[in-house]
């Protein structure tokens, strides 16, 4: 089955940029979609199909994809970024990354 | 929105059937998952559907003991969970998707179920 692999923490100080990388054979020819979870909270869409945003989700997220590495970027993080982001992808079922802690400093 | 519900403490080898109540969009026109996240875990896929019902995954860790299925003329998504095990205590969220490779755009609160004896 597919595996998707993803760091298990990432941290980045306020106002500066974080990417959270997405690990996956040849994952550049899937659509990768991210999530973001704060505690307590269900997961919210915050990048769908590599690079698109869903309405009311900042510009500040973006996404990209590329050979084996799926990244999702927030650029002028800030405190309320903190949360567990998540990568996902259709393949023939669908397959959850473990997850990574962002921690604004 | 989605609204989960039936979740709750039960012994290891019954049976739960979990709810998923939709409203606010054309339910019948979105396929839906099942997804669920033990306590301090990550997020595991458990179960998709497609629009019309037609087409069911599974994912192995529950193939041959749970089933998904929906009513349309309620917007109810279900969950029959057989054979439960102390590992399939979670939260279970329900979600939408538009097709199976988009991603989830709308998801419910979570209802939390228990195995224990």
């Amino acid at each position: 089955s597919y595996e998707l692999t993803q760091p298990l923490s990432v941290s980045v100080a306020l106002g500066q940029t974080a990417r959270i990388t997405c690990g996956g054979n040849n994952i550049g020819t899937k659509g990768v979609h991210w999530y973001q979870q704060k505690p307590g909270q269900a997961p919210v869409l915050v990048i769908y199909r590599n690079s698109n945003r869903p309405s009311g989700i900042p510009e500040r997220f973006s996404g990209s994809n590329s050979g084996n590495t799926a990244t999702l970027t927030i650029n002028r993080a800030q405190a309320g970024d903190e949360a567990d982001y998540y990568c996902q992808v259709w393949d023939s079922s669908t397959v959850f990354g473990g997850g990574t802690k962002l921690t604004v400093l | 929105q989605l609204v989960e519900s039936g979740g709750g403490v039960v012994q290891p080898g019954r049976s739960l059937r979990l709810s998923c109540a939709a409203s606010g969009f054309t339910f019948s026109s979105y396929a839906m998952h099942w997804v669920r996240q033990a306590p301090g875990k990550g997020l595991e896929w458990v179960a998709l559907i497609s629009h019309d019902g037609s087409n069911k995954y599974y994912a192995e860790s529950v193939k041959g003991r749970f089933t998904i299925s929906r009513d349309t003329s309620k917007n109810t998504l279900y969950l029959q969970m057989n054979s439960l095990r102390p590992d399939d205590t979670a939260v279970y969220y329900c979600a939408r998707v538009r097709l199976f490779y988009y991603g989830m755009d709308l998801w419910g609160q979570g209802t939390t179920v228990t195995i224990s004896s």
